[in-house]
């Protein structure tokens, strides 16, 4: 069945540092992909997302693309900030698995000044 | 403002009690979930309503039943839990029951079971 798998946390980096987070899924089909947060005792929020092969999704400068041939959909953003901690989750989606959103365990990233 | 609110934000129940997570959309949306969280895992869907009709159901426990009145409001009743249930509850609504919608989470119940 479908699934996703993240690098393992916790992340931690000094502000302005670059950030990866590697994401990589396998799906029967052609699944769309996404990237959820969560803040420190808030619900998940979506972070961005991209619903065909190479496209890049892309939002409060995170990015990431959408690499059908290493079936992959890494998150990165160039210079994090101290507001960026929270614990990120790559997610898909596939017309086979119906209604649900398929999550990874999530990564945290912590942040320091 | 998510736009989906929870109460209780934290419950600690013992394993006799009865009690119910409660979920309140404001965003118009046809359909609802209800996620667990626990550590180390992977968030497990539980139920999905569209339109308050119950169109997914993931071999969840019966002592967890959740209900719909209407498809603004969205509850989990809760009764005779095991101490491996506590864990943080996400409800989030969105437009339409399918993946590709956007989903809109609130900020969960923190549950523990003693």
């Amino acid at each position: 069945g479908d699934s996703v798998t993240q690098m393992e946390g916790p992340v931690t980096l000094s502000e302005e540092a670059f950030l990866t987070i590697n994401c990589t899924y396998t799906a029967t089909g052609y699944p769309s992909l996404f990237w959820y947060v969560q803040y420190p005792g808030e619900g998940l929020q979506l972070l961005l997302k991209a619903t065909k092969a190479d496209d890049k999704g892309s939002n409060k400068g995170f990015e990431a693309t959408y690499r059908k041939e290493t079936t992959s959909f890494h998150l990165e953003k160039g210079s994090v900030q101290v507001s960026d901690s929270a614990v990120y989750f790559c997610a898909l989606s596939d017309r086979s698995s119906g209604y649900a959103l398929n999550f990874g365990k999530g990564t945290s990233l912590l942040v320091t000044p | 403002e998510t736009g989906v609110t929870q109460t209780p934000r934290h419950l600690v129940m013992g394993m006799t009690n009865k009690k119910s997570l409660k979920c309140e959309q404001h965003l118009g949306h046809n359909a609802m979930y209800w996620y667990k969280q626990s550590a180390k895992k992977p968030l497990e869907l539980m139920f999905v309503y569209s339109l308050e009709e119950r169109v997914e159901n993931n071999s969840v426990p019966s002592r967890f039943s959740p209900e719909c009145p209407n498809s603004s409001h969205l509850f989990l009743h809760l009764h005779t839990l095991q101490p491996e249930d506590s864990a943080l509850y996400l409800c989030a609504s969105s437009q339409e029951a399918r993946g590709l919608d956007e989903q809109y989470f609130g900020p969960g119940t923190r549950l523990t079971v003693t």
